[in-house]
């Protein structure tokens, strides 16, 4: 299996841009989850999907971010419009199932840099 | 609030050396303790995980150790490699039927390995 897969690798763009990320999980997975890392505020998941299903989106920080999971292959976040303090790195993982002894399997990120 | 803080935030070791890093939680009810190792450009890969019973886990050069009541996990490093330079991020995982919330990270610790 390939793991997580994520697209693009890295983005910079300008402000008031709209950027899409893009997230194909592990087959067979349940769960998807979005991160975003920071040096100052570590890892901090934003939404998690469980077959294909938005279940909590409390950590999205603002209308500006949108995520959807057209199917259980394929995911996307979407900022619109960008702004600088968006600049981290975007994770992708999946899981699964619920059950919390499952490990969580990250891809390999997207920095985004928004000028 | 469930936190869990690591330490120290960063650390310089000479290749070959040992070291050990450290994680605090409060995290409660506990369900287990993960340390994934995250290389640069890269998402975390998970090295070991621990449930409330366990007091020890190894993999290869790195164990684990984890103290239930005084909510504390220690992370080994043995006779380092340059390839060991990496960030450390302790997991902590609530038990709770809710995928999204049940992580909880560290603030990781950098390690560099210098030869």
């Amino acid at each position: 299996d390939a793991g997580v897969i994520q697209s693009p690798r890295h983005e910079v763009t300008e402000m008031g841009q709209e950027v899409t990320l893009r997230c194909k999980p592990i087959s067979g997975h349940d769960y998807l989850f979005w991160y975003r890392q920071t040096m100052m505020r570590g890892l901090e998941l934003l939404i998690y999907f469980n077959n294909n299903v938005p279940i909590d989106d409390s950590g999205m920080p603002e209308d500006r971010f949108s995520a959807k999971m057209p199917n259980a292959s394929f995911s996307t976040l979407k900022i619109q419009p960008s702004e600088p303090r968006d600049s981290a790195v975007y994770f992708c993982a999946s899981s699964p199932d619920r059950d919390p002894y499952n490990e969580q399997f990250f891809g390999p990120g997207t920095r985004l840099t928004v000028l | 609030k469930n936190q869990v803080e690591q330490s120290p935030q960063s650390l310089i070791i000479l290749e070959g050396k040992n070291c050990t890093l450290q994680c605090n939680y409060t995290v409660s009810p506990f369900s287990n303790l993960r340390w994934y190792k995250q290389d640069t450009g890269r998402g975390p890969v998970s090295l070991t995980i621990m449930t409330f019973s366990e007091n020890t886990k190894s993999n290869g050069r790195y164990t684990a150790t984890l103290d239930a009541d005084t909510k504390q996990s220690s992370l080994h490093i043995t006779a380092s490699q340059l390839s060991d330079s990496a960030s450390y991020i302790c997991v902590v995982s609530l038990l709770t039927f809710n995928a999204g919330n049940m992580l909880t990270f560290g603030g990781g610790t950098r390690l560099m390995v210098k030869p």
